[in-house]
């Protein structure tokens, strides 16, 4: 059981917006930045959004990150095939004093 | 470029030790923590703990404490990161990434991974 909350699942067709929610609670989301993570099939996770809403360089601004008091989330606009990945939600949790992730979720394109 | 380089495959026994090594290039090694995080097969991403490249300073996972350590040597840029009395469940590939402190989240270079199969 993670700590935060995602949909095991996300799909759309390409083109297409879709969005992936994480929730989380006062002492993570509520009082810290979120980041997000990509991991495509077989390799390591990729930092794709970080400090709730930034792109790091080379990241391409069809996805975008935003947080209201305890949940999160993850835009993909204009969805392409070689978006199909895993993402992961990730923040500081001051009651645990760690990193804590979300279970993940599966985006497939159709 | 940024390079986290970590050794390879490892099979262990239960109650065996091991340790994977994650080797830091294109960047000055003490300016940046380095946290290790490890993924079960099939299964999601979990937060073992950081190290301070700079002082040595570590945070460790509550769940691991009194199994992991964590370590650094400064001089060839090679973070350690060594876990004990091992466990089927702890069956997965560990990964270094750049990174870490209190309050941070983010890490923005990754390692390959290391696979680590415990099993009698």
């Amino acid at each position: 059981q993670s700590v935060l909350t995602q949909p095991p699942s996300a799909s759309g067709t390409p083109g297409q917006r879709v969005t992936i929610s994480c929730s989380g609670s006062s002492s993570n989301i509520g009082s810290n930045t979120v980041n997000w993570y990509q991991q495509l099939p077989g390799t390591a996770p990729k930092l794709l959004i970080y400090s709730n809403n930034q792109r790091p360089s080379g990241v391409p601004d069809r996805f975008s990150g935003s947080k209201s008091g305890t949940s999160a989330s993850l835009a993909i606009s204009g969805l392409q095939s070689e978006d199909e990945a895993d993402y992961y939600c990730a923040a500081w949790d001051d009651s645990l004093h760690g990193v804590v992730f979300g279970g993940g979720t599966k985006l497939t394109v159709l | 470029q940024v390079q986290l380089v970590q050794s390879g495959a490892e099979v262990k026994k239960p109650g065996a030790s091991v340790k994977v090594s994650c080797k830091a290039s294109g960047y000055t090694f003490t300016s940046y923590g380095i946290s290790w995080v490890r993924q079960a097969p099939g299964q999601g991403l979990e937060w073992m703990g950081w190290i301070s490249a700079y002082n040595g300073n570590t945070n460790y996972a509550q769940k691991l404490q009194g199994r992991v350590t964590m370590t650094t040597d400064t001089s060839t840029s090679t973070a350690y990161m060594e876990l004990r009395s091992l466990r089927s469940d702890d069956t997965a590939v560990y990964y270094c990434a750049r990174g870490g402190g209190d309050y941070v989240g983010d890490f923005d270079y990754w390692g390959q991974g290391t696979l680590v199969t415990v099993s009698s």
